[in-house]
């Protein structure tokens, strides 16, 4: 167990809605990574936080947004779905702001489904 | 041509096989390798994490980097069944700024007892 909760574990919703998926880091850590990972696309940066201050940006679409709470749980949302943003939605977390020197301890995904 | 590229496999080995995986890059400043298991429905967790080129071991697995060749792998020896996950590689340039990950796709490993 990585220590790093993420819910929920699955979600089923339409074209168009929204969502939000949530992450808590495991205790002590400050940064928060989110990831999306597809078949064809493998694992891809989104955005990370750090204490709460946006410290990264990867490849997030403006569609989605996130942000780190005072308690460092974070939300990820997600707006305006489609059919391509299903996908598995990890979070990982670390006690630096840097993730070369710093692992990363990875939740084990929410899981998207959009119909 | 891809950052960090990984034959996705799958690769199906017997138990006790000596395994190895692959990645190979061309940004030449990346510096930090990692490698990550990944079982399925599960996240990733971190294996091996080396700096520059050179060898690291521990316990059955050594993580090798040539940095002349921008190419790193992962031997695996006496694979178990247990060993059988996505295995992905991931490095970074680790510069003062905070350059996140670039992770390879993953190669997908079977252990057949």
């Amino acid at each position: 167990d990585s220590g790093v909760t993420q819910t929920p574990k699955h979600l089923i919703t339409a074209t168009g809605q929204r969502v939000t998926l949530r992450c808590s880091p495991r205790s002590g850590d400050l940064s928060v990574y989110w990831y999306q990972q597809s078949l064809d696309q493998g694992l891809q940066f989104l955005i990370q936080y750090y204490n709460g201050e946006e410290r990264a940006k990867g490849n997030i679409l403006e569609r989605f947004s996130a942000q780190q709470f005072p308690d460092l749980h974070s939300e990820l949302n997600l707006s305006s779905l489609e059919l391509g943003d299903s996908a598995l939605y990890f979070c990982a977390s670390s006690v630096g702001s840097r993730s070369y020197n710093s692992p990363l301890h990875f939740g084990n995904g929410t899981r998207l489904t959009v119909t | 041509q891809k950052e960090v590229e990984q034959d996705p496999g799958p690769l199906s080995v017997p138990e006790g096989a000596i395994v190895s995986l692959n990645c190979t890059y061309s940004n030449s400043a990346f510096q930090y390798f990692m490698w990550y298991r990944q079982y399925s429905r599960k996240g990733p967790e971190l294996l091996m994490y080396t700096y520059s080129s050179g060898n690291k071991e521990d316990g059955r697995f050594t993580a090798q980097v040539d940095k002349s060749s921008k190419y790193i792998s992962l031997f695996i020896r006496d694979s178990q069944p247990s060993d059988s996950a996505t295995y992905l590689c991931a490095m970074s340039v680790g510069d003062s700024g905070n350059t996140p990950l670039v992770f390879g796709k993953g190669t997908r490993l079977s252990v057949i007892a």
